[in-house]
C-alpha cells in the first residue's frame, strides 16, 4: 500500500518569513495531493491540491510543487502569518475508483511566531 | 457548499457500552464515505471505507465486529463503537466525496467527535 512520510514534524518561523513542508510517498500510482490544514480538535481543511498532470499550482501565499520522478511534492507558504499556525497534513490517493483513499502523512506542527 | 456533519460532537460513555457516530453530508450526495481515527498530536488514520448499499471495506487491523459501519442512504452513515474500552477513547472524523465526480477526489471532513470511554 501508500506510504507517505512528511518532513519536518515541527516548523517554527517569524512572521512574514516562508515555510516549507516535503512529503515523499511510495505508491507511482498516486495522481492525487491534496494538503489540509488543522486547528486543534477541529476539522482537517484542505488548503490546496494537485493532480499529477501539473507540476505547480499556487493560490495567494500557498503554493504546491510536485515532482512524479522523484515521488515527492512541497507546500510553501509565503509571508506567513500567526492565523497559518496549525498542523498540515500531506496526503496521496490514486485517482482510480469510487473507493480511492487517502494516505496521509505524519503531520508538521507549524507555529509563526511574532 | 459541500458541508458534512457529524453528531455527536463528543461523547463520554462507560466501558461495555456501544457508541452511534452519525456522518451526514448536507448538501450533496456521498457514495463513498470515509471512517478515520486519529489519537493525540498523530496523523489521521484511515479505518474503513463506507458505501452506500453495499458493506464497508475495512483496513488492515480494524475489527469489523467492532466499529460496525451502516451507509443505508446517499446522505449518511453511522460508525457504532461496540462494546467500547478505554482504548478505543479517540477523535473519530468522517470524510465524503461528491457523488458523480470520479475526476474529483476531493474529500470533505467532518467536524469529528471526540469519545472518552471511562
Amino acid at each position: 500500500g501508500e506510504n507517505v512520510e512528511q518532513h519536518p514534524s515541527t516548523l517554527s518561523v517569524q512572521e512574514g518569513d516562508s515555510a516549507v513542508i516535503k512529503c515523499t510517498y511510495s505508491d507511482s500510482a498516486s495522481n492525487y495531493f491534496p494538503w489540509y490544514k488543522q486547528e486543534l480538535g477541529k476539522r482537517p481543511q484542505l488548503i490546496i491540491d494537485i493532480r499529477s498532470n501539473v507540476g505547480e499550482k499556487k493560490d495567494q501565499r500557498i503554493a504546491v510543487t510536485l515532482n512524479k520522478t522523484a515521488k515527492h511534492f512541497s507546500l510553501h507558504i509565503t509571508e506567513t502569518q500567526p492565523e497559518d499556525s496549525a498542523v498540515y497534513f500531506c496526503a496521496a490517493s490514486p485517482l482510480t475508483g469510487t473507493a480511492s483513499k487517502l494516505t496521509f502523512g505524519t503531520g508538521t506542527r507549524l507555529q509563526v511566531t511574532l | 457548499g459541500a458541508v458534512v456533519s457529524q453528531h455527536p460532537s463528543w461523547v463520554i460513555c462507560k466501558s461495555g457500552t456501544s457508541v452511534k457516530i452519525e456522518c451526514r453530508s448536507l448538501d450533496f450526495q456521498a457514495t463513498t464515505m470515509f471512517w478515520y481515527r486519529q489519537f493525540p498530536k498523530q496523523s489521521l488514520m484511515l479505518m474503513a471505507t463506507s458505501n452506500e448499499g453495499s458493506k464497508a471495506t475495512y483496513e488492515q487491523g480494524v475489527e469489523k465486529d467492532k466499529f460496525l459501519i451502516n451507509h443505508a442512504s446517499l446522505t449518511l452513515s453511522t460508525l457504532t463503537v461496540t462494546s467500547a474500552h478505554p482504548e478505543d477513547s479517540s477523535f473519530y472524523i468522517c470524510s465524503a466525496r461528491i457523488s458523480g465526480r470520479s475526476s474529483t477526489d476531493t474529500q470533505y471532513f467532518g467536524p469529528g467527535t471526540r469519545l472518552t470511554v471511562l
